[in-house]
């Protein structure tokens, strides 16, 4: 059974410093990975999508990397800025009967001024 | 392009109560998936879409039916409510390999 894992469940920093957030999964037999952005009372927000065939993608001040192998992508966000405050969802896509996403729990991150 | 759309926004409803919550979308995606966030458990599948005509039960599918009225249209009925659907419930379709969310509906059932 996929298993999604996210660490650290949640991060406060101040402004201005560069972040890692990690991802890992138990199946290397995903297809596609995707991160998502969530405010508090809000819902998700696509932020990157890596196809299994990809290494990692970029949008602006945002890297998402994949490791199939290894089991594990990362989401790396340069000089963070308070507006970056939200939770931080990782979800790999899988086939069984029929695509589906497995979501992690979530980083929450915290920037302040 | 309005995306994903969810009605009503929020509803209380008492035990026994039923209701449906209304989900569209404007992006021509054949599937279409309906999920439950509750904290500590993260968004779990309720029931999925791959197609008009077709759906079939995710992960939570008791208590709850679906209707994939047309290619756009994909409603979560809950027949008898139970506190413990008190949820945050999200609709979502896909295409080109990735999800779109709706943007949610809060239930309390008291």
């Amino acid at each position: 059974k996929q298993e999604v894992t996210q660490i650290p469940a949640a991060l406060s920093v101040p402004e201005g410093e560069n972040l890692v957030l990690n991802c890992s999964f138990t199946d290397s037999a995903i297809y596609n990975l995707q991160w998502f952005r969530q405010d508090p009372g809000k819902g998700l927000t696509s932020l990157l999508l890596i196809q299994s065939s990809q290494r990692e993608q970029t949008s602006g001040r945002l890297n998402a990397s994949l490791d199939k192998s290894s089991g594990r992508s990362t989401l790396y966000i340069a000089a963070s800025q308070p507006g970056d405050s939200a939770t931080y969802l990782c979800a790999v896509w899988i086939s069984g009967g029929y695509n589906k996403l497995i979501f992690g729990a979530g980083t929450r991150l915290a920037v302040h001024p | 392009n309005a995306g994903v759309t969810q009605t009503p926004k929020f509803q209380v409803l008492k035990t026994g109560q039923s209701m449906t919550l209304q989900c569209a979308q404007d992006m021509n995606h054949n599937s279409m998936y309906w999920y439950r966030q509750d904290p500590g458990m993260g968004l779990r599948l309720i029931y999925y879409s791959a197609s008009e005509g077709t759906t079939d039960k995710g992960e939570v599918p008791n208590g709850y039916n679906v209707s994939r009225l047309n290619k756009r249209e994909f409603s979560l009925r809950l027949e008898s409510a139970a506190p413990s659907q008190t949820s945050v419930y999200f609709c979502a379709s896909s295409g080109g390999g990735e999800q779109y969310f709706g943007p949610g509906t809060r239930l309390t059932v008291t």
